[in-house]
Parts: C-alpha cells; structure tokens; sequence
C-alpha cells in the first residue's frame, strides 16, 4: 500500500479557513467510506478528528469539517485559532484491516 | 481515567529483538480491536499491525510481516509487540491505538525503539 498524498504544508491567517486535501486511490480513499483525520502537536499523540469522511468525535468543535470526492478526501477548519496549528494526517481503511495513513500536513497559522 | 500506556521501548541493535507493551485502563479492553502505529523520527504515521478484540485475527504491514507478532492478554488488560530482526528503518514511536468504527479514536503516548547498526 502506497502513503495517501497530502501537501507538506498550509497556512492561514486566524479567523481563515483552510482545506487540507488527501489523495488516495480505488483501493482505499475511493472505495471505503473510512476515512479518518488526525490532529498532532509535537511531541503529542495524535488525535483523532474525524472519522467516517464526516463525522467528529464528541469534543472536537465544529470548526472541523470533512469531505470526500472519488479518491480524495478533504479536511477544512474554518475559523482559524493559534491553536490549530499542528500537523495533520489523513488515514483511509483499505481492506482486510490494512490501514494506510498520508505523509501529514504541517498547519501554519500566520 | 481511559487511557493506553506503553513500555518496553529502548535501544536494540540491528537483528535484535523487542518486546513493547500496551496497558489499557478505564475501558473494556476485550471489546475493542487494538492496532500498533509508528513514527519514525520526523516522519509521517504508519500503521503496524492489527488485533481483532478476542486476538483470534491479526494482521501486519507488508514491512514488518514474518518479523513482528502482536498479541493480547484480555485478563491483563494488555497489548504486546514482538519485534524480531529489527533493522534499521523499525526505529521509531510506537503508539498502541484504539479501533472504533474503523479509525484509531485513542492512543498511547508512545514508547520509542531505537535500532542502531
């Protein structure tokens, strides 16, 4: 299984929105409805986002949001805060409990 | 409290092994599936390896398989790595990490192995 592809970096300014794509193929991204998103600071664990393509864990605000189209799945955080600056990594299902997560995306917030 | 702790991790050489563990607490851990995922150093993440809730399914990555084994014991609340023939590009973070509804919704803080040649 080859790495999901994410953009190495993104910024924004606080009060922005920024999307943060992942690109997969027809054996994962554009088959399951399983993707998953993963928030890390450094030295952190990481934190799970979203899941199923849309739906965010209790906690997570609703500035969070995700979407997918064919073999590409997307993350947007609308409102940009200081906080959210971090990486991000997309993580898709692709069969027979094999996982395969993308490259991450470092988040600046300027 | 609900969390996932590991051990075991350190220094190995190169063709050695490792054995890292997981201990969950606050949660039934016979009624989740567990995976390990890894960091190598300024990398990205990588899923490991998978354990069905009973431990009667396991599954591996294409770059540990026939080298890494994973296990549970459901009366120990517990999560094993075993790592054989460890090359250089195994060092890493480990992370053991919680499956619901097919993504990793709880994890460790890590426990790092560090293969030297």
């Amino acid at each position: 299984q080859s790495a999901l592809t994410q953009p190495a970096s993104v910024s924004g300014s606080p009060g922005q929105s920024i999307t943060i794509s992942c690109t997969g193929t027809s054996g994962d991204i554009g088959t399951y409805n399983l993707v998953s998103w993963y928030q890390q600071h450094p030295g952190k664990a990481p934190k799970l986002m979203i899941y199923e393509v849309i739906n965010r864990p209790s906690g997570v605000s609703n500035r969070f949001s995700g979407s997918k189209s064919g073999n590409t799945a997307s993350l947007t955080i609308s409102g940009l805060q200081a906080e959210d600056e971090a990486h991000y990594y997309c993580c898709s299902y692709a069969g027979t409990y094999n996982w395969v997560f993308g490259g991450g995306t470092k988040l600046t917030v300027l | 409290e609900v969390q996932l702790v590991e051990s075991g991790g350190g220094l190995v050489q190169s063709g050695g092994s490792l054995r890292v563990s997981c201990a969950a607490s606050g949660f039934t851990f016979s009624s989740h599936s567990i995976n390990w995922v890894r960091q190598a150093p300024g990398k990205g993440l990588e899923w490991v390896s998978y354990i069905s809730a009973t431990g009667s399914s396991v599954y591996y990555a294409d770059s540990v398989k026939g080298r890494f084994t994973i296990s549970r014991d459901n009366a120990k609340n517990s999560l094993y790595l075993q790592m054989n023939s460890l090359r250089d590009e195994d060092t890493a973070v480990y992370y053991c990490a919680r499956t619901v509804k097919y993504a990793f919704d709880m994890w460790g803080q890590g426990a790092m192995v560090t293969v030297s040649s």
